[in-house]
Formats: C-alpha cells, sequence, structure tokens
C-alpha cells in the first residue's frame, strides 16, 4: 500500500458525460500528479500540482482540467467524453517539486474509466 | 527529442533463471532514472532511483545499474511472484523534471 488513495476504483459512462476522479495524496506529500495509461500509449504525464498550485502540463486535453484544494486532496474532471479516454488514470504523490532529489513519485491503485 | 526505449518488450524465464532488462535513454541533462513495477490493473510501484552513472542498487532479487546511455535491471534467480510489466522512467532538466516512461518489459516467470 503506497498510501495514496483513489476513488472511485471503477467507472462506467457514456460519450459527452462528464466526471470527476479523487485523489489523496500520501501524508505529508505536497506534490500531486495525474497520469493516464492506455493499452497502445502506456504511461502519459497530464498534470501536476505542488501546494494548491499548477506546476507542470503534459499531453492533458482541453476537455481535461485538475485543481489541488488546500487539504492537498486533488480532482481530475473529465468532460465531453470519447471512447478513446478509456483508460487507467493514475495519480501519484511526491514530498516535492518535480526537479528535487530523492522525491520519488508513489503512485495510487488507480480508476479504470470505461465510455460505452 | 528525449526518448527511454526498454528492451525486451516481453521476456519469459524459468523460476530460477537469472537475466537482464534494459532501459535506454536520450535525454539531455540526466537527473535521474528510475525503475517501477506494475502488476496488471495496479498502479506502478517504486522499486530504484538511480542519479549517476556507476551507481547501483539492490533490493532482494533485484539489481539495477546506471552507465551514461542506458540502465539494466538484474533479477536473480527468479520467482513466480517477480512476474509483471517492469517500467524505466527518466528525469531531465529539458522535460522541465516530469518522468518520461519506457513502454516496459512483461515479465513471466515460469514455476
Amino acid at each position: 500500500d503506497s498510501g495514496v488513495t483513489q476513488t472511485p476504483k471503477h467507472l462506467i459512462t457514456a460519450t459527452g458525460q462528464r466526471v470527476t476522479l479523487r485523489c489523496s495524496p500520501r501524508s505529508g506529500d505536497l506534490s500531486v500528479y495525474w497520469y493516464q495509461q492506455s493499452l497502445d500509449q502506456g504511461l502519459q504525464f497530464l498534470i501536476q500540482y505542488y501546494n494548491g498550485e499548477e506546476r507542470a502540463k503534459g499531453n492533458i486535453l482541453e476537455r481535461f482540467s485538475a485543481q489541488q484544494f488546500p487539504d492537498l486532496h486533488s480532482e481530475l474532471n473529465l468532460s465531453s467524453l470519447e471512447l478513446g479516454d478509456s483508460a487507467l488514470y493514475f495519480c501519484a504523490s511526491s514530498v516535492g517539486l518535480a526537479g528535487d532529489l530523492y522525491n520519488e513519485q508513489f503512485f495510487g491503485p488507480g480508476t479504470r474509466l470505461t465510455v460505452l | 527529442e528525449d526518448q527511454v526505449t526498454q528492451s525486451p518488450e516481453a521476456l519469459r524465464l524459468q523460476e530460477g533463471e537469472s537475466s537482464s532488462l534494459n532501459c535506454s535513454y536520450t535525454v539531455s541533462g540526466l537527473r535521474g532514472l528510475f525503475w517501477y513495477r506494475q502488476d496488471p490493473g495496479k498502479g506502478p510501484e517504486f522499486l530504484f532511483t538511480l542519479y549517476s552513472a556507476g551507481e547501483e542498487k539492490e533490493k532482494e532479487r533485484l539489481k539495477a545499474t546506471l552507465t551514461k546511455k542506458e540502465s539494466f535491471l538484474h533479477i536473480t534467480a527468479p520467482k513466480p511472484e517477480d512476474s509483471a510489466t517492469y517500467l524505466c522512467a527518466v528525469q531531465a532538466g529539458d522535460s522541465n523534471y516530469q518522468l518520461i516512461w519506457g513502454a516496459g518489459t512483461k515479465l513471466i516467470i515460469k514455476p
């Protein structure tokens, strides 16, 4: 158990809908990272927050957005869902900023999103 | 362009048969190289971080090494429970220190 929690575990929805994925980081971690993992693309970095502020963006679609709240939990919002958005979504957390030494990322169990 | 390539894509071994997985990278200004293990449908589990060429780290039957162009994950006398996908990721300054991931090596250990 990494100490990172994600809810829900599974989500099944229809095209065009909007969903929210939730992540609670390990105790003491200030950074939260969101990743998408699909069968054909591997792990893709989406976005990083540090202590409530957005710090880096990766291959995140405009239909997707995220935020980190004062209690450090984070939410990833996916809207206007398409079939191709079906994937595993992982949250990871770390103590410091991405460029810090000894700043390993610890992953949650993921949310499996299925868009029908 | 920063790139991480893992080989082989898949590896089948008999229990007790030692082998190595490779992770080669082309990045500017490597900050760190990370190894993770991922079981099907689960989140990646952190194994090792390597920061400089010549560095080695060990954990049970696993040993990770780093050169200037690649890293190896050596598996000694593996057991069926070592079966998983092993992921390599690198962190470099020119990618804003975000992890760049390889596609992974799927390791299957047969009893």
